[in-house]
């Protein structure tokens, strides 16, 4: 039923690299997410769109930065990474008034 | 912002009925969801309560009271593949129009043969 995907799964990555984790729905949702999440732990919000062009921060301070040029497509870049963003972060979106989320797999970084 | 509190664990056995309870503090709330997540896995939908009373949805039922800014997800007939972890997150108004989905700190469920 949901057609969100991320790319990649995993990630192994030095530190001081830049990535771009992959975030793409088919659903035609307006509003996308990006959370991070510890093993065990709670979601994080650090990113949300709500249509093309609209990108707001979340709740958890993120040294990423996100795009919204089409409503499809939704990555977050890191552009110097650090070993303290090793997590995994899980995209998501939505849409309408239900309160219903679609998530992606995730992908799950390490910065060694 | 929001904050939302939940259990942090809740252990049953098989066939049991267990209740997840979900307080919150927030502005602009519009209504108050639960997800399921199993080990390794994403986050998946179970349900949603915008207005106060009780949703059911098979053997799952979720009840909200927006006076009180309190919800319980409730699990009846438990099986071990009930044994995951369970997010209450409020969808509020945050600046705009734009409706934010913040999440809890998670239940995490143990099914007991």
């Amino acid at each position: 039923e949901a057609d969100i995907y991320q790319t990649p799964r995993y990630l192994v990555i030095g530190t001081g690299k830049k990535i771009t984790l992959e975030c793409s729905q088919t659903m035609g949702h307006d509003k996308m997410y990006w959370y991070q999440q510890d093993p065990g732990m709670e979601l994080h919000l650090i990113h949300y769109s709500y249509g093309v062009n609209s990108t707001e921060k979340g709740d958890l301070s993120s040294e990423s930065t996100v795009s919204r040029i089409r409503t499809e497509h939704f990555p977050l870049t890191l552009e110097s990474a650090r070993p303290s963003h090793t997590s995994q972060y899980l995209c998501a979106s939505s849409e309408g008034g239900q309160g219903k989320a679609f998530f992606g797999q995730g992908t799950r970084l390490t910065v060694v | 912002g929001q904050s939302l509190e939940q259990p942090s664990e809740v252990t049953a056995v098989e066939g049991a009925i267990v209740q997840i309870n979900c307080t919150y503090q927030t502005s602009g709330f519009y209504g108050l969801s639960w997800y399921q997540q199993h080990d390794g896995g994403a986050p998946t939908f179970l349900s949603y309560n915008a207005l106060d009373g009780l949703e059911e949805t098979g053997r799952f039922s979720s009840f909200l009271s927006r006076s009180d800014s309190y919800g319980y997800l409730l699990l009846q007939e438990l099986q071990m593949k009930d044994s995951a972890s369970y997010f209450c997150a409020v969808r509020a108004l945050v600046s705009g129009s734009a409706r934010q989905l913040t999440f809890g700190s998670g239940t995490q469920l143990t099914v007991l043969p």
